[in-house]
This record gives C-alpha cells, structure tokens and sequence, in this order.
C-alpha cells in the first residue's frame, strides 16, 4: 500500500533563504509519481511539481527542486530564495501508475518571515 | 477557461438531510475525482471517475455516493449527512493518466458543516 509521510508539522524561516521541505514514501510498486502541491490560506490546491520514479534527474522548476532519492524514497521538495507568499501548507502526494489514487502526506506548514 | 469549478462554497446541514455538491470542469479531462480534507490530516479519495458514465470507490467512500453523466460533470451526494461529514471537499480533474505525469487540478472547495 502506498503512503506518504511528512514528518514536519510547521517551519519557520526567514526571507530569502532556502527551504527543504520532507518527505518519505512507501511502496511496493516500482512505477510511481510523486508531486508536491500549494496550499496557501485562500484554500486551492495548486500544483507545484512532478517526479517519475525513472526519471534520471531530479525535476526544477522556477525557484522549485525536488531532490529524490529512490534508494532512501524521500522526495524533499527544495524552495530556494524563499519570499513572503511561499507562506502556506504544503503537500506531498503520491501515485503508483495504473492506481488512480493519489495519496497525500498531512502536509507542512511553511511560514517565512519578513 | 475556468478550469475546476465547485458549487455551492459553503454550506451548513441538519444531521440527516441530503444534498449534492457539483463540480464542473472546462478542459476536457477523463478523470474526475472528490476528496475530502479534514484538519491534520492530507486529503483523502472519496470517489472518483476515469470516464462518463463509470465510477469507483476510493479510500473514504462510506456515505456518499457520485455520478458522472456527463463528461464535464461531477456530482458528489450526501444521502443522510452525519456531523463525521463535516469537512472541506475538492473536486479534482486530470488528463488520462495511465502511466504518466499527468497532475490534477483541484477547484476551490467547499466547506460542509453539518450540525
């Protein structure tokens, strides 16, 4: 069965600094995807990030990273210079191809002061 | 383009009545799906669809049932809330998956409390 765990409830940083954020998953299968969302306090889910368990490199995008590393299956997803509206709750969610599930960690509340 | 659109975004029930909630999306997607968010915990899978007219039981599916007429659409029903069912619930939509990147996009929500 697959599952998500995020082991950091809340963090605070400070503006303009890097953030990593956790998270490990569990799963059997060896054909997966893991994504990373938004939620800031507005409420909506907003897409962030993708990796496939094969893909060779770790995925970017803007100011987003995700570093993966298969063997340990920890997928933290990397905020560099980190600004005022990267306050929100942030999830990571997994999916083995051919399960239609996408299972969700309980998420990571990032607050960054000024 | 307005994307994932859910209908009403707030509601408050009685223990015992019913009501459904709509989703509608204007990008073409096959898969739709509801989920529910409770506090400290992730969402979770309530029922989804990979197609008009088919649906299938997710994690959570206990007291609700769905129904996808129509391609665009997504009906989400309470036959007899429970105050359990109090939450935030997003519908989501996403391109075929199969074995593939695809993400899901998610609407506003709607925020449930039954009394």
């Amino acid at each position: 069965a697959q599952k998500i765990t995020q082991t950091q409830p809340g963090m605070f940083v400070q503006e303009k600094e890097a953030v990593t954020l956790d998270c490990t998953y569990d799963t059997s299968d060896p054909s997966y995807g893991l994504f990373w969302y938004k939620q800031p306090s507005s409420g909506e889910m907003i897409f962030l990030i993708y990796q496939g368990s094969y893909d060779q490199q770790n995925a970017t995008e803007g100011r987003y990273s995700l570093n993966f590393q298969k063997a340990r299956k920890s997928a933290n997803l990397v905020i560099s210079a980190s600004q005022l509206g990267d306050s929100a709750m942030y999830f990571c969610a997994m999916r083995e191809f051919g399960n239609e599930k996408l299972t969700f960690g309980t998420g990571t509340r990032l607050t960054i002061i000024p | 383009n307005a994307g994932v659109t859910q209908t009403p975004k707030f509601r408050v029930l009685k223990t015992g009545q019913s009501m459904t909630l709509l989703c509608a999306q204007d990008m073409n997607h096959e898969y739709m799906y509801w989920y529910r968010q409770d506090p400290g915990m992730g969402l979770r899978l309530i029922h989804y669809s990979v197609g008009e007219g088919t649906t299938a039981k997710g994690e959570v599916p206990d007291g609700y049932n769905v129904s996808r007429l129509k391609k665009q659409n997504f009906l989400l029903g309470l036959e007899s809330a429970a105050p359990s069912q109090t939450s935030v619930y997003f519908c989501a939509s996403s391109r075929w998956t199969g074995e593939s990147s695809y993400e899901q996009y998610f609407g506003p929500g709607t925020r449930l409390t039954v009394t």
